[in-house]
């Protein structure tokens, strides 16, 4: 059965750093699609960042610069190195894996999340 | 950018049926999407994927009371036989190089 743990949130101040990791099991995160999404209190959904292939990453506007995704394969693991930590960073962060066959890039399967707080 | 456009909220009866809609903008009314249950306190669930042409992909477990159809820009998730525990935040999502988007989400309140 695929699962996802996401860990590593926690309470940091502003302009801090924090890495989020994501542990894999069921299948590799080296063969998929891989993504972050994030949900600040109250509010709605909001994709992060996606790796897949040979490297290829993709981040939002709202953190480009600032976070970097990536991948141990050897420890099946997705990460997330947040940088330069923002108040509007403060949301519950989740892990995903998306489909990703036939340029089909939803996502399928949901980690159950790890809440960063960033406080000023 | 697509931009995907929800309702804030909806609400029907216990055993009754519901459809939510997504309407996705001018630009890319041929997109597929996804649908995403989130229930209080609970982390997000995939439902379908859901096809132009209305052919969807359910997920694991998914049961038979949710339903995906088209028409045109909007793609429809129908909830049949409404349970208490269906009542839940409803999020389409769509896709692109480079990109992934969400709608602001559907609150479903179930009398």
């Amino acid at each position: 059965d695929v699962q996802l743990v996401d860990s590593g949130g926690g309470l940091v101040q502003t302009g801090g750093s924090l890495r989020l990791s994501c542990a894999a099991t069921g299948f590799s995160v080296s063969s998929r699609y891989m993504c972050w999404v994030r949900q600040a209190p109250g509010k709605g959904l909001e994709w992060v960042s996606v790796i897949y292939g040979a490297e290829t990453t993709y981040y939002a506007n709202s953190v480009k610069g600032r976070f970097t995704i990536s991948r141990d394969n050897s420890k099946n693991t997705l990460y997330l190195q947040m940088n330069s930590l923002r108040v509007e960073d403060t949301a519950m962060y989740y892990c995903a894996r998306e489909y990703g066959l036939t340029s089909a890039w939803y996502i399928e399967y949901w980690g159950q999340g790890t809440q960063v707080t960033v406080s000023s | 950018q697509v931009v995907l456009t929800q309702s804030p909220s909806a609400s029907a009866s216990l055993g009754a049926s519901v459809r939510l809609t997504c309407t996705l903008d001018s630009g890319h009314t041929t997109y597929a999407i996804a649908w995403h249950q989130q229930q209080p306190q609970k982390g997000p669930r995939f439902l379908m994927k859901l096809n132009s042409d209305g052919s969807h992909n359910k997920g694991d477990g998914i049961p038979d009371r949710f339903a995906g159809s088209t028409s045109g820009a909007e793609r429809y998730l129908t909830i049949s036989r409404l349970q208490s525990d269906d009542e839940a935040v409803y999020y389409c999502q769509t896709w692109g190089t480079g990109m992934r988007v969400f709608g602001g989400g559907t609150q479903l309140t179930v009398l």
